[in-house]
């Protein structure tokens, strides 16, 4: 069963401090999201990465495609950073859906 | 702003009915994709088209169904609604599959009454 599991479910952080989300997966995949979704509902999408390493502002994306497992690290958090952050897969031979995790809520305290 | 329309926004029906739920793709972008979100299911693939032809399915009930029309918009049709079918409905669009960056519309608040 393909399925792609998160952790941890729910995560408060102080102002500042960095923070890491992890996604791991079950079989070969071809890439992965990282999303984030606001209180109201919007999908962003953060990264998507197939090996190694992405940064975007305070937001950097890992992936070790051996161990199947990627993080979503994110530096002096702000409160603004809050949401609930999902990673998806695209699993080899598929046309390109995404199947997704039950995503972290992240919730950064002032 | 991805460039991803989706209207309505909310729509408020009664069990039984039918509704249709329309996307408009970012400009360029000729593959769509349907997913589901309920609160119990988390977000799931629905239905995927790409410039007009379907090409994957997931979990999409016999009760639903989906077009692409030759201006690249598309409609998800549902019927015979029923109580577990309110849930936001996205559609996403990217350049094409398979591997590609998705970029989601703002949703379709769907509630069945």
């Amino acid at each position: 069963k393909n399925e792609v599991e998160q952790s941890p479910q729910n995560l408060t952080a102080q102002e500042g401090e960095f923070i890491t989300i992890n996604c791991s997966y079950s079989v070969g995949i071809s890439a992965l999201h990282w999303l984030q979704q606001h209180p109201g509902g919007g999908i962003v999408s953060l990264f998507m990465l197939s090996s190694g390493k992405k940064k975007h502002g305070r937001l950097i994306a890992t992936i070790n495609i051996q161990e199947k497992h990627s993080s979503l690290h994110i530096t002096a958090s702000h409160p603004r950073d809050s949401a609930v952050y999902i990673c998806a897969v695209n699993y080899g031979g598929s046309q390109g859906n995404l199947i997704f995790g039950k995503g972290t809520k992240l919730s950064v305290k002032p | 702003d991805s460039g991803v329309t989706q209207t309505p926004k909310h729509l408020i029906t009664a069990t039984g009915q039918r509704v249709t739920l329309r996307c408009s793709p970012r400009s360029g972008d000729l593959s769509v994709y349907w997913y589901q979100q309920s609160l119990d299911q988390g977000l799931q693939f629905l239905i995927q088209y790409y410039n007009g032809e379907e090409r994957a399915k997931g979990n999409i009930l016999e009760r639903f169904s989906a077009q692409q029309f030759p201006d690249l918009h598309s409609e998800l049709n549902l019927s015979s609604l029923e109580l577990g079918d309110s849930a936001l409905y996205f559609c996403a669009s990217s350049v094409a599959p398979p591997y590609n960056e998705q970029f989601f519309g703002p949703g379709t608040r769907l509630t069945v009454l």
